[in-house]
């Protein structure tokens, strides 16, 4: 059975800073994986999609990379801002071919 | 307007009701899914629909039943309700694309927040 980790649960950083949100999985058999970001009470939002035949993915900001043999991904976000509060989700579609499988997210606060 | 639309957006209800959330959307995706979302728990696959004429348990079906009336439409029912049903509950769209669903991108509806009592 597929398991998704996200560390750390919640992180605090001062506006400007580089950060790194990790994820890990533990069957690399995927098809791709996701980022989400969840503002409080709203809807999930897809940042970044990296198949799994993919190392990055990059988007403004934000940056994803992918190591499948490991079981690893790490969301970077530059030059973070208090608008980039959220929580963030990692979510990897299984060998099935239907079941995304999600993380419980990384709270980010971006201090101003 | 939004792509996914889901109602009603709050609701409280007693033990033992029946509750309807709906969803529609205006993507165009023949895949469709439905979320539970609790604390600490992150989100669960609860039903997915992958034409009108496909309908699929996920991993905590229990107590929960489906109705896809549309392309467009895809109904989360609760015949009756109980408290640990209390959640947010979400929508999903998705379109495989690409080869093995490798660029199936899920799109999100706003929620539903469900209190049962």
């Amino acid at each position: 059975k597929q398991e998704v980790t996200q560390i750390p649960a919640a992180l605090s950083v001062p506006e400007g800073e580089n950060l790194v949100l990790n994820c890990s999985f533990t069957d690399s058999a995927i098809y791709n994986l996701q980022w989400f970001r969840q503002d409080p009470g709203k809807g999930l939002t897809s940042l970044l999609l990296i198949q799994s035949s993919q190392r990055e993915q990059t988007s403004g900001r934000l940056n994803a990379s992918l190591d499948k043999s490991s079981g690893r991904s790490t969301l970077y976000i530059a030059a973070s801002q208090p608008g980039d509060s959220a929580t963030y989700l990692c979510a990897v579609r299984g060998g099935s071919n239907y079941k995304l499988t999600f993380g419980k997210g990384t709270l980010l606060t971006v201090n101003p | 307007d939004a792509d996914v639309t889901q109602t009603p957006r709050n609701r409280i209800t007693k033990t033992g009701k029946r509750i309807m959330l709906e969803c529609s959307q205006t993507k165009g995706h023949d895949r469709m899914y439905w979320y539970r979302q609790d604390p600490g728990l992150g989100l669960r696959l609860i039903y997915y629909s992958f034409d009108v004429k496909d309908i699929n348990k996920g991993e905590i079906s229990d107590g929960y039943s489906v109705s896809r009336q549309a392309q467009a439409k895809f109904s989360l029912s609760l015949e009756s309700a109980i408290p640990n049903q209390t959640a947010l509950y979400f929508c999903a769209t998705s379109d495989p694309g690409g080869v093995g669903g490798s660029v199936d991108t899920q799109y999100f509806g706003p929620g539903t927040r469900l209190t049962v009592l």
